[in-house]
C-alpha cells in the first residue's frame, strides 16, 4: 500500500519564477492538505482540497494556488517566487469520513530552494 | 499569533531515561491533540493523539498527559532509546477548522 508520494523531492528555482509541486494521496484517501515547513519550524497550513474544491485556506497570499484532480491527486502552484518561499512543502492526505481529517498521513515533502 | 506553544526547543536524554515535552494552547475550541514524530528527510508521522475528555493516554512507551483547565498537554517517552532521536511536534485541531496547528517542535537527542 503506497503512502503519500510527492514529486519532485528537490527543486531549485530563482526569484520570480513559478513552480508546480505534485502529490498523490495514500490509497483510499480523498482529502489533500498542503503545509509549508520552514527550517526549524513546525508545518504551516496552506490549504486543503476536498471534492476538487479548496475547502479551507491558511494565511498565505494568492500566489499560492492549488488543484485537486478527480483521482484525488493534487498540485500546489506558487507564482512569483520569493526567497522566503524556500521551505519543505508537505502534502498530507486523509479520509473525509474520519472525523474532520484527524489522521493525516504526510509525504516526505518537496524541498524548494529559491535563489 | 502562535496558538500552540511548545517547549523545550531541544532536549538531550540518556538511553533509558524519560523524555518530556510540553505544549500549551490558547484556543478552547481545539478538541483533538496529536503528537507527530519527524525524522530528517521525512514528513511528520502521527505518534499518538488525545481528546480533552480523558486526562491520559498511553501507547507503548509513549504517554500523553492532558490538563484541560490549564490548557496544557505533554508527551512522555519512557525508556528513551537512540532510535527515538527525532523532532517532535505537538498539534491541535478543532472548532470549524480543518487545519492542524503545529507547535515549533522539539529536537530530541537520546544518547547511547
Amino acid at each position: 500500500d503506497a503512502g503519500v508520494t510527492q514529486s519532485p523531492t528537490h527543486l531549485i528555482k530563482t526569484r520570480g519564477q513559478q513552480v508546480t509541486l505534485r502529490c498523490s494521496p495514500k490509497s483510499g484517501h480523498d482529502t489533500v492538505s498542503w503545509y509549508q515547513q520552514a527550517l526549524g519550524q513546525g508545518p504551516q497550513f496552506i490549504f486543503q482540497y476536498y471534492e476538487e474544491e479548496e475547502r479551507q485556506r491558511g494565511n498565505f497570499p494568492d500566489r499560492f494556488s492549488g488543484h485537486q484532480f478527480p483521482n484525488y491527486s493534487s498540485e500546489l502552484n506558487v507564482n512569483a517566487l520569493l526567497l522566503g518561499d524556500s521551505a519543505l512543502y508537505l502534502c498530507a492526505s486523509s479520509l473525509e469520513g474520519q472525523g474532520k481529517n484527524e489522521k493525516l498521513f504526510f509525504g516526505s515533502g518537496t524541498q524548494l530552494s529559491v535563489l | 499569533q502562535q496558538q500552540v506553544k511548545q517547549s523545550p526547543q531541544s532536549l538531550i536524554v540518556q538511553k533509558g531515561g524519560i523524555s518530556i515535552i510540553n505544549c500549551a494552547y490558547e484556543n478552547t475550541a481545539f478538541d483533538y491533540f496529536p503528537w507527530y514524530q519527524q525524522f530528517p528527510g521525512k514528513g511528520p508521522a502521527l505518534l499518538i493523539a488525545i481528546r480533552p475528555d480523558v486526562s491520559e493516554k498511553k501507547e507503548g512507551r509513549f504517554t500523553i498527559s492532558f490538563n484541560k483547565s490549564a490548557k496544557q498537554f505533554s508527551l512522555h517517552i519512557m525508556d528513551s532509546q537512540p532510535g527515538d532521536s527525532a523532532t517532535y511536534f505537538c498539534a491541535a485541531l478543532g472548532g470549524s477548522n480543518y487545519k492542524l496547528t503545529f507547535g515549533k517542535g522539539t529536537l530530541l537527542t537520546v544518547n547511547p
